[in-house]
């Protein structure tokens, strides 16, 4: 399984993020994975966003619970990511990953996202 | 939520060395527990899974140990691209993975 995100680099206060994995190699839908995303703040450790499972089981870390949607496309083999009203916080690299399990073997490269007026 | 906390903070050693590196967890998290390596610039790679399982392709340098609370990641003899940074995660509580601070190998 290969993954590769893409969306902005750069966003203002405010704005909505989105993201989008291209998943290749495998397909999502009857996969059986979790597809998931991580973040990591600059110079910091990695943190858990959330998942979203086939049949439509998701988790979504509390810390970003009200300002977080996660979506799944079988048709274009993605799935993708929403971070509402964004501040300086949010700037860090996001990370698509998949797994059958709970760990996680399948990383896209990451993505850098900057939250600058 | 499961705190993980790692030591040391940077261990400074020579290749061919061995590296030990601690991750401890606020309660009991079972055998739920991995190990990632991350150097600048890449993904996180997955190690280590249930305390002791290799990933596929890992190089047998790498083990892993402990249970309940307390677990390890040694590297026998360090190799110059094993210098990088390495994080526990545990899925004891699923959904809710967290994972610890990190561990920096550097080269002394």
């Amino acid at each position: 399984v290969r993954l590769q995100e893409s969306g902005p680099g750069l966003l203002k206060p405010s704005q909505t993020l989105s993201l989008t994995c291209t998943v290749s190699g495998d397909s999502i839908r009857g996969g059986g994975y979790y597809w998931s995303w991580f973040r990591q703040h600059p110079g910091k450790g990695l943190e858990w966003i959330g998942y979203m499972y086939e049949g439509g089981s998701s988790y979504r870390t509390p810390s970003l619970q009200s300002r977080l949607s996660m979506s799944v496309d079988p048709s274009k083999n993605e799935f993708a990511l929403k971070l509402t009203s964004v501040t300086a916080a949010d700037t860090a690299v996001y990370y698509c990953a998949a797994d059958p399990s709970h760990y996680f073997r399948y990383w896209g490269q990451g993505t850098l996202v900057t939250v600058s007026s | 939520e499961i705190v993980l906390t790692q030591s040391p903070a940077t261990l400074s050693l020579s290749p061919g060395e061995r590296a030990t590196l601690s991750c401890r967890a606020s309660q009991s998290i079972n055998r739920y527990l991995a190990w990632y390596q991350q150097k600048p610039g890449q993904a996180p790679r997955l190690l280590i899974y249930d305390v002791s399982k290799r990933a596929t392709g890992i190089p047998a340098r790498f083990s892993g140990g402990g249970s309940g609370a307390d677990f390890t990641l040694t590297i026998s003899s360090l190799e110059p691209e094993d210098f990088a940074i390495y994080y526990c995660q545990q899925r004891s509580n699923w959904p809710e993975l967290t994972f610890g601070g990190g561990t920096k190998v550097e080269i002394k």
